[in-house]
């Protein structure tokens, strides 16, 4: 699986949008973009994940550029309950598949 | 999304006992289930992938004797830490693949584990 490069921390006020970056520029064709997040304490919840095209649902949005190489996560307006550990994961789209953590970025939403 | 239940969510043991861990799926049949260990102030690793009907696939470094997991049916994976010490105090975190589905994972809400 291709690795993942993701900043440390990030901070954001409560109400602006929080984007969060992620290079994979050794990403290969069939390798999709997860992303997951775990808030203190609790298992890893499933963002969004796409192949090539932006994918938005309830939660986020997935800009993922037209090389692939990185992506974007975007929650449009973030809450103090949105203070986790976002991870970025490239992996091959097939059942029985694990994902591998990295460190992640542990986003700090602010009042 | 689909539900993956832990079991128990938080256990104290004391030093050289076993200790059994259940992850159910409520909702779905989960081919592969996979066991996670964190550390405070790190990352999940990945301890084994459990496959129903078969033996697990250990990650290298963890000891198949120590953690024993079974995966009896679709619905149900345990672990089970043998002859427990303090080190093996951690947060264990179970996540379950929807059969025949893509690899969006459900996740258990973990299991606090202390030795004393």
């Amino acid at each position: 699986d291709a690795k993942t490069t993701q900043p440390t921390s990030m901070d954001c006020a409560e109400g602006r949008a929080a984007n969060l970056p992620c290079n994979h520029s050794t990403i290969s064709g069939n390798e999709y973009v997860y992303w997951y997040r775990q808030i203190h304490s609790q298992g890893p919840q499933y963002i969004i994940h796409g192949l090539k095209n932006n994918e938005t649902n309830e939660m986020a949005s997935l800009i993922i550029t037209e090389d692939r190489k990185s992506s974007t996560l975007i929650l449009p307006h973030a809450t103090l309950r949105d203070t986790a550990v976002y991870y970025c994961i490239a992996l091959a789209n097939q059942a029985g598949t694990a994902l591998i953590f990295g460190k992640g970025t542990t986003l700090s939403v602010s009042s | 999304g689909a539900v993956v239940s832990q079991h128990p969510s938080w256990v104290i043991c004391k030093s050289g006992t076993s200790v059994k861990i259940e992850c159910r799926s409520l909702d779905f049949q989960a081919t592969t289930m996979f066991w996670y260990r964190q550390f405070p102030k790190q990352s999940l690793m990945l301890m084994a992938t459990s496959n129903e009907g078969s033996k697990a696939t250990y990650e290298q470094g963890v000891e198949k004797d120590k953690f024993l997991i079974n995966h009896a049916s679709l619905t149900l994976s345990t672990l089970t830490v043998t002859s427990a010490h303090p080190e093996d105090s951690s947060f264990y975190i179970c996540s379950a693949s929807v059969r025949g589905g893509n690899t969006e994972a459900f996740f258990g809400q973990g299991t606090r584990l202390t030795v004393v």
